[in-house]
C-alpha cells in the first residue's frame, strides 16, 4: 500500500505557542489530504480536506484561523496549530488519497500526539 | 443525518472466528471501508466493498448489503495481534468517510 509519513510523532509545547505538523506522501502523489483529530476512545473527527494548490475546506466548528492548513505540493501538507491551549491536546492524524485509485481509499500517516501544557 | 452503529466492545478467543457487525445511514453511498486501529496508532486499511456480497482477503472477509445498510467484518483464526479497534467507515456522496467510534476487539488466550 501507499506510505504516508508524519512529523513529529509527538510534541509537547507550552500554552500559547504554535506547532506545525507535516504530512508527506512518500511513494505517490496525493491529490487530496485529510486532517483528523482523535480524542481518547472517540471516533476520528475530520477537521479539514485539502487539495493541492487550493484552500482547505474546513468542517463545521473547526476554526480555520487556529488550524492553518497548507497543501503546497502533491506530496506535502502541513497543519499548524496556532496559539495552542491544553484543550488542543489530541492525536492528530493525516491521510492521503489520489485520484485514479480504484477505491478512493485513504492511507493514514502514523499520527502526531500533541500535548499542550 | 449520517450515523454508524457498531458494538462498542467484543471479546473472542485466540484461534476462533468473530464477526463484527455494522449498520449505517449515509447521504449517498460510494462504498464502505473497514480499518484496523491499534491503540495509540493510526488506522490501517483492511477492506473495501462497493457491491453487495462477500470480499475475502486472507483471514479477513467483509460483507455488504446496500439495501439493508449493513456490513460485517469476519476475522478467522484469531491471533493475539488482532486485538485492536475495527472501524466501519462508509463513504457518502461527497466521497467523505463517515466514522463511528469503532469496535474494540479483545482476544483472550
Amino acid at each position: 500500500g501507499a506510505v504516508v509519513s508524519q512529523h513529529p510523532s509527538w510534541v509537547i509545547c507550552k500554552s500559547g505557542t504554535s506547532v506545525k505538523i507535516e504530512c508527506r506522501s512518500l511513494d505517490f502523489q496525493a491529490t487530496t489530504m485529510f486532517w483528523y483529530r482523535q480524542f481518547p476512545k472517540q471516533s476520528l473527527m475530520l477537521m479539514a480536506t485539502s487539495n493541492e494548490g487550493s484552500k482547505a475546506t474546513y468542517e463545521q466548528g473547526v476554526e480555520k484561523d487556529k488550524f492553518l492548513i497548507n497543501h503546497a505540493s502533491l506530496t506535502l501538507s502541513t497543519l499548524t496549530v496556532t496559539s495552542a491551549h491544553p484543550e488542543d491536546s489530541s492525536f492528530y492524524i493525516c491521510s492521503a488519497s489520489s485520484t485514479g485509485w480504484d477505491y478512493n481509499e485513504q492511507f493514514f500517516g502514523p499520527g502526531t500526539r500533541l500535548t499542550v501544557l | 443525518g449520517q450515523n454508524i452503529d457498531q458494538p462498542t466492545e467484543m471479546t473472542a478467543t485466540e484461534g476462533a472466528i468473530v464477526q463484527i457487525n455494522c449498520t449505517y445511514q449515509t447521504s449517498g453511498f460510494n462504498g464502505l471501508f473497514w480499518y484496523q486501529q491499534h491503540a495509540g496508532e493510526a488506522p490501517t486499511f483492511l477492506s473495501y466493498n462497493v457491491l453487495d456480497g462477500l470480499e475475502e482477503k486472507g483471514r479477513f472477509s467483509s460483507f455488504l448489503s446496500r439495501s439493508k445498510g449493513y456490513s460485517y467484518l469476519l476475522l478467522k483464526e484469531l491471533q493475539m495481534k488482532d486485538s485492536a479497534s475495527y472501524l466501519c467507515a462508509p463513504m457518502d456522496s461527497n466521497y467523505q468517510l463517515i466514522w463511528g467510534a469503532g469496535t474494540k476487539l479483545i482476544i483472550k488466550p
